[in-house]
C-alpha cells in the first residue's frame, strides 16, 4: 500500500542526455515536492507544486524543470544532466486543507538514485 | 527563516545503550518539528513530530523527543539501542502556518556496536 511511488528506483543516464523521473501518489495530497539529496548531505528542496501552482526555490538551477499534469503525478525533468547532478531525488507530498487545517508532515517516496555517466 | 542544527554527524552507541541525537532549531514563528529516519538507498520515514500539543512526543520504534522552547531543542532519544536502529537521522522544521516547506538538518549517522 505504497502511498508515494517513485519510478524508477535507479536511473543511469548519459552526460547531457535529458532524463525524467516520475512520482505518483495515492494520498490525494495537493502539495508535491522534489528534493535533491547528494551523498551524506541533507535533502535540499528544488521546487514544489501547490496544486497547479509551481514554486521554484531561488537557487534551483534552470536545468531542472517539473511538470504536474494532474493531482496524482509529478515529474522531474533534467534537461542536460551533468556529473554534479548525480544524487538521490526524493518526491514528497503533503496536504494543505486550507483555513489553517494542515496535515503536518510530508510523506516521502523511496527515492530515485540518479547516476550520470 | 527557519533552520535546524544537528550536533554530531556521527554517533556511535553500544547495543542496549541510550541513544541521544541532538537537534536545535531556529524559527521566527512557532515551529513544527520532525525527526525522520533514512536507511541506505531508501526514502525518508517519519519517526515523530511536534505540532505544539504535548512537549514530549512519542514516535515509532521506541523513539521519543522532547520540545524545549527555553533551549530551542528537540533532541531524539531511545532508552535502549537495537542493531536495526543503525541509520541516518534527520531533524527537520517547518512553519506552523500553511503547507509544509520542510527544512532539514545535515543528518546524524547512528552506528550501533554489538
Amino acid at each position: 500500500d505504497a502511498m508515494v511511488i517513485q519510478n524508477p528506483r535507479y536511473q543511469v543516464t548519459q552526460f547531457g542526455k535529458p532524463v525524467t523521473l516520475s512520482c505518483s501518489q495515492t494520498l490525494n495530497h495537493n502539495v508535491m515536492y522534489w528534493y535533491q539529496q547528494k551523498s551524506s548531505q541533507a535533502p535540499k528542496l528544488l521546487f514544489h507544486y501547490y496544486e497547479k501552482d509551481f514554486n521554484n526555490e531561488a537557487d534551483t538551477p534552470d536545468n531542472f524543470q517539473s511538470r504536474r499534469p494532474n493531482t496524482s503525478f509529478c515529474f522531474l525533468d533534467i534537461r542536460s544532466p551533468g556529473l554534479g547532478d548525480a544524487a538521490m531525488y526524493l518526491c514528497a507530498t503533503s496536504r494543505d486543507r486550507g483555513q489553517g487545517r494542515v496535515n503536518t508532515e510530508a510523506f516521502f517516496g523511496q527515492g530515485t538514485r540518479l547516476t550520470v555517466v | 527563516a527557519q533552520s535546524v542544527t544537528q550536533l554530531g554527524s556521527h554517533v556511535s552507541v553500544s547495543e542496549g545503550a541510550l541513544v541521544l541525537l541532538r537537534c536545535n532549531y531556529s524559527s521566527s514563528v512557532p515551529p513544527y518539528l520532525f525527526w525522520y529516519v533514512q536507511y541506505p538507498n531508501q526514502g525518508l520515514q517519519l519517526l515523530l513530530k511536534y505540532t505544539s500539543a504535548a512537549t514530549l512526543v512519542k514516535g515509532i520504534n521506541g523513539f521519543e523527543a522532547e520540545f524545549k522552547k527555553s533551549e530551542t531543542s528537540f533532541h531524539l532519544t531511545k532508552p535502549s539501542a537495537h542493531m536495526s536502529d543503525a541509520a541516518e537521522y534527520f531533524c527537520a522544521v517547518s512553519s506552523s502556518g500553511g503547507y509544509q516547506k520542510v527544512t532539514f538538518g545535515t543528518g546524524t549517522k547512528l552506528q550501533v556496536i554489538p
